[in-house]
């Protein structure tokens, strides 16, 4: 069936690094991605999505693009600030959507100190 | 806007015991969702319904059940809580959409087996 990959369980920076959580995904035709963000105490959020090809998702100055050729959504920040210290997670939906269900990678959890 | 409740916050039982948690959304959405969160596996869907009287089984719906009678409101029933099910409980709903579901989710509530 459907998965995600995420291979960080825990990201530690430092305000202003580069941030890069890897998401790789396995399933068939071109399902939805996306990335999902979860602060301390609440529910996880949309943080944005693609649905084809080549499609850069991006919000809050996180970014993802929709690379089909190597299955990934790695989700780029040039410059994290502490109030990005969140658990971040990949996520797909299959390719019609309607009643479908996501799968979710197991989430990164992103310490930033100041 | 709208908004997902989900009741109790906490939930403490005893093994053994059959332990109700409740869900209720204003989005008026069609299509709402129990995960199950623990830390460094991610999201586990257990339980999900396209619509009112409707439930679809997920990856974990084992020892679990779940009751969807009104379109406002999603339950789930752990049947016998076993000490291993201690987690947070995750309500969400969405709109369908052919893009891609974007979830909207509860605040969660943390089961403890005493």
């Amino acid at each position: 069936g459907d998965s995600v990959t995420q291979t960080e369980g825990q990201v530690a920076l430092s305000e202003e690094d580069f941030l890069t959580i890897h998401c790789n995904y396995s399933a068939s035709g071109y399902p939805t991605l996306f990335w999902y963000v979860q602060y301390p105490g609440e529910g996880p959020q949309l943080l944005f999505r693609a649905s084809r090809d080549k499609e850069k998702g991006s919000s809050r100055g996180f970014e993802a693009t929709y690379d089909k050729g190597t299955t990934s959504f790695h989700l780029r920040k040039a410059s994290v600030q502490e109030s990005d210290s969140a658990v971040y997670y990949c996520a797909l939906s299959d390719q019609q959507g309607t009643g479908s269900k996501l799968s979710f990678g197991k989430g990164a959890k992103l310490t930033v100190s100041p | 806007g709208g908004i997902i409740t989900q009741t109790p916050k906490f939930l403490i039982g005893q093994e053994g015991q059959k332990l109700t948690l409740k869900c209720q959304q204003n989005f008026n959405h069609d299509t709402m969702y129990w995960y199950r969160q623990d830390s460094g596996k991610g999201l586990r869907l257990i339980y999900y319904s396209i619509t009112e009287n409707d439930l679809q089984k997920g990856d974990l719906s084992e020892g679990y059940d779940a009751s969807r009678e009104k379109k406002s409101s999603f339950s789930l029933t752990v049947t016998s809580a076993q000490k291993n099910e201690m987690a947070v409980f995750l309500c969400a709903s969405s709109i369908e959409s052919f893009s891609g579901n974007t979830l909207y989710f509860g605040e969660g509530s943390r089961l403890i087996v005493v």
